[in-house]
Order: structure tokens, then sequence, then C-alpha cells
């Protein structure tokens, strides 16, 4: 059983382009969270999703930040015009429809330069 | 409001016992998780407490205290590869988890 999967590792942006993250969760789970983590900093819960649905955005910044989690194909991060604040690493969590414990996976390193 | 209180770093020697303390409060509480990250790489699940008391597994420990809004991680014959940080996390309403800043854990051999 594949862990969750997050694509790609590392992604360098400019300043004022988009960034896409990708996050398969585990088989079988239907939840998924995405955090932001800054160096020496904890994970900052952003967004949770179920398929086709947002649940709890309250941690997303209200501008050029998305997420969505479709009927089929992975979750995707977004942001766009991005600037040098939202380098950090960007962590997927899955958990299963009935329990609390959630799964990271590998996170993806944003760098804008 | 919504607060995990854990220590920013902590240091001890490889082989001794070192315990990790956590106070939270949230708006509301099912349970107490702790989770393991080494430096660069994902956070990984150590334990979940529902219960008040202690659930030792192996050399990890974790113990909750409820109504004191207390917890705590007890590493045992501390290794050099248990040099990492160790988040405390509520889980709270409506399948939130609240992490705190965790707590960087220096290992001296």
């Amino acid at each position: 059983n594949a862990g969750v999967m997050q694509n790609p590792r590392h992604l360098v942006r400019r300043r004022g382009q988009e960034a896409r993250l990708r996050c398969s969760p585990m088989k079988g789970h239907s939840h998924v969270y995405w955090y932001r983590q800054l160096p020496e900093e904890g994970l900052k819960f952003m967004v949770y999703l179920q398929k086709e649905n947002i649940i709890d955005e309250s941690g997303m910044p209200k501008e050029r930040f998305s997420a969505e989690f479709p009927k089929e194909g992975p979750s995707i991060l977004r942001i766009q015009q991005v600037v040098r604040g939202d380098s950090a690493a960007y962590f997927c969590a899955s958990s299963p429809p009935i329990g609390s414990t959630q799964y990271f996976g590998p996170g993806t390193r944003l760098t804008v330069l | 409001g919504q607060n995990i209180d854990q220590p920013t770093e902590m240091t001890a020697t490889e082989g001794a016992i070192v315990q990790i303390n956590c106070t939270y409060q949230t708006s509301g509480f099912n349970g107490l998780f702790w989770y393991q990250q080494h430096a660069g790489e994902a956070p990984t699940f150590l334990s979940y407490n529902v219960l008040d008391g202690l659930e030792e597994k192996g050399r990890f420990s974790s113990f909750l205290s409820r109504s004191k809004g207390y917890s705590y991680l007890l590493l045992k014959e501390l290794q050099m590869k248990d040099s990492a940080s160790y988040l405390c996390a509520a889980d709270a309403r409506d399948d939130k988890i609240i992490f705190g800043k965790g707590t960087r854990l220096h290992i001296l051999p």
C-alpha cells in the first residue's frame, strides 16, 4: 500500500509565476489536508478537503491560494502570482473515512526566487 | 482560542531518558497526537491518546491528562537516530488537528 504521494518534491518559481502542488492520498483515504511549514516553525493548517468538497479552508490565505480534490485524480494546491514569502515546505496528509490519524506525504519544497 | 505549547529545544544523552511536555487549549478535543519529524522529512505518526493515562509502545510512551490539558512523550534508551523534532498535536473539533511548533531534540553521544 503506497503512502501519501506528493509531487514535485522540489519546485522553484520566480515571483509572479504560478505553483501547482499535487497530492495523492493513501489508498482508501478520502480526506486530504494541506499544511505549510516555514523553517523553524510548526505545521500550519491550510485546508481540509474531501472528494469534490472543501470542508474547511480557514487556514488558507484569501487571495492567490486555492485547493481542489476532484472526483478523479490528485488533490491540487495552487498558488498564483507567487511571492518570496510563499517559500516553504507544503505537506499533504490523508486520513481514512473513519479515524483521525493523518499520514503525511514527503512534502513539496517551494522556493520563490 | 487554540494553543499548543511545548519546549522549543531539549538536549539529552545517548542511552538516557527524556520527557517532552505539551500543554494544549482547544475549543474541542478528541485526542492528542505525537509525531516525529526528522529535518527535511515528513512527520511520521508516533502515538494517539484518547483516554487518560500512559500508553507504552516500545521505547516510546505517551501520557495524557484531559482534565489538565497536558501530555508528555517519554523516550527511553535514547539513540542518536532519535535526534529529531517532536510535534504535539491536538485532535480538535471537526477533524482539525492543531500542531504545536515542535520540540527539537538533540542527542549527545
